[in-house]
């Protein structure tokens, strides 16, 4: 099965960075993403990894180590427009559901001026 | 480009009535398809994958179906709901070499 752990909440300020961390088990990783997910809306993709390293997109980066089993979205330059929930997910060889994305329980991150 | 749509988007329903969740994926053929929950406190919990017409697999007992009775048409269905089946529906679509997904709008059920 798969586990999936990053913190329920963070805060931070505008114009600051902050480091979301995910660590994951699988039994046969095929890539971790990173979606955000506004209040009440449905979730947006902002990044993918399946090799290690880090991959930079604008303001947000996302890192990876698989023999860590572990990821972090960071982001620069914080907006008010940035608060919203920040969701791990990983794809699993070994998951029935083949290219079904299992899913944390999200961190909810709040940008204050 | 590809798009993906939901219906209805918010619904409040009696315990014990019967629920229907449709999705609809333009401009893909034979999309990986798929029925996710978001319930208060719990993160999206994945229901139902579909590779094809009429194949449906189930990741979560419960009394929810689902079916898909054309290419690009997926069902989210119930006899008799219970509150534990409240919360947000959503339907997505996956790129089968990367994973990706992309979500339509999603449904927010509530039982009463």
């Amino acid at each position: 099965g798969q586990n999936i752990d990053q913190p329920t909440e963070m805060t931070a300020t505008e114009g600051a960075i902050v480091q979301i961390n995910c660590t994951y088990q699988t039994s046969g990783f095929n890539g971790l993403f990173w979606y955000q997910q506004h209040a009440g809306e449905a979730p947006t993709f902002l990044s993918y990894n399946v090799l290690d390293g880090l991959e930079e997109k604008g303001r947000f980066s996302s890192f990876l180590s698989r023999s860590k089993g572990y990821s972090y979205l960071l982001l620069k330059e914080l907006q008010m427009k940035d608060s919203a929930s920040y969701l791990c997910a990983v794809r699993d060889r070994g998951n029935q559901a083949g290219t079904a994305l299992i899913f944390g329980k999200g961190t909810t991150l709040s940008v204050s001026s | 480009s590809q798009t993906i749509h939901q219906w209805p988007a918010t619904l409040v329903q009696p315990v014990g009535s019967p629920l229907s969740l449709e999705c609809t994926v333009e401009g893909t053929s034979n999309p990986n398809l798929y029925w996710y929950r978001q319930a208060a406190g719990r993160g999206l919990q994945l229901l139902f994958y579909s590779v094809g017409i009429g194949q449906i697999s189930s990741e979560v007992p419960q009394n929810l179906s689902a079916s898909r009775p054309q290419d690009r048409q997926f069902i989210l269905s119930s006899k008799k709901l219970l509150l534990s089946d409240s919360g947000f529906y959503l339907c997505a679509w996956g790129l089968a070499v990367s994973g990706e997904l992309f979500f339509g709008e999603g449904s927010r059920l509530t039982v009463l």
